[in-house]
């Protein structure tokens, strides 16, 4: 099985950094993904690691490090925009077709 | 023009009665998956399915069946609603198990 763990909630200020932590266990470790959902609307898709290391997108950075079960999205520059939910999603080799498992997701607020 | 579109956007239905959620995609992916989404844990797959002849369980299916019409639609249905199925529902697709999912707009599903 699975275990994929992130904060419920998340408060951060307007033109700071904030950084989204999810661990997880699994025995089949094969991509880690973030997704952003705004309240009500689909999640889209922010990033995929792999690897070892950060994926670097714009204001938007992933990093993982596959031997801690760990990855953290790095978000710069807050803007209000960003107040939405994210989502970490772990794929697992050992599961029919590398089914994703989702994580119950970080709302983060935006202040001004 | 989303991508992935799911039909109703909203529904309120009866305990006992049976619904159809419906799910279409322009992306010509073969896969396609219903997720069902409730406050604090996260997407749960329900059904997947890898092309036509294809259907799958996900981790919660007891409840629900689908159907794959053709490549581009994928409907779930609710055989005898329950007040516990009240919850957002997405239809996703993916090219393979190794890339993103693209998730359409959702289905709030209310049972009274």
């Amino acid at each position: 099985g699975q275990n994929i763990d992130q904060p419920t909630e998340m408060t951060a200020t307007e033109g700071a950094i904030v950084q989204i932590n999810c661990t997880y266990q699994t025995s089949g470790f094969n991509g880690l993904f973030w997704y952003q959902q705004h309240a009500g609307e689909a999640p889209t898709f922010l990033s995929y690691n792999v690897l070892d290391g950060l994926e670097e997108k714009g204001r938007f950075s992933s990093f993982l490090s596959r031997s801690k079960g760990y990855s953290y999205l790095l978000l710069k520059e807050l803007q209000m925009k960003d107040s939405a939910s994210y989502l970490c999603a772990v794929r697992d080799y050992r599961n029919a077709g590398n089914m994703l498992t989702f994580g119950g997701g970080t709302r983060l607020m935006v202040k001004p | 023009d989303a991508d992935v579109t799911q039909t109703p956007r909203n529904r309120i239905t009866k305990t006992g009665k049976r619904i159809m959620l419906e799910c279409s995609q322009t992306k010509g992916h073969d896969r396609m998956y219903w997720y069902r989404q409730d406050p604090g844990l996260g997407l749960r797959l329900i059904y997947y399915s890898f092309d036509v002849k294809d259907i799958n369980k996900g981790e919660i299916s007891d409840g629900y069946s689908v159907s794959r019409q053709a490549q581009a639609k994928f409907s779930l249905s609710l055989e005898s609603a329950i007040p516990n199925q009240t919850a957002l529902y997405f239809c996703a697709t993916s090219v393979t198990g190794n890339t993103e999912a693209f998730f359409g707009q959702g289905t709030r599903l209310t049972v009274v």
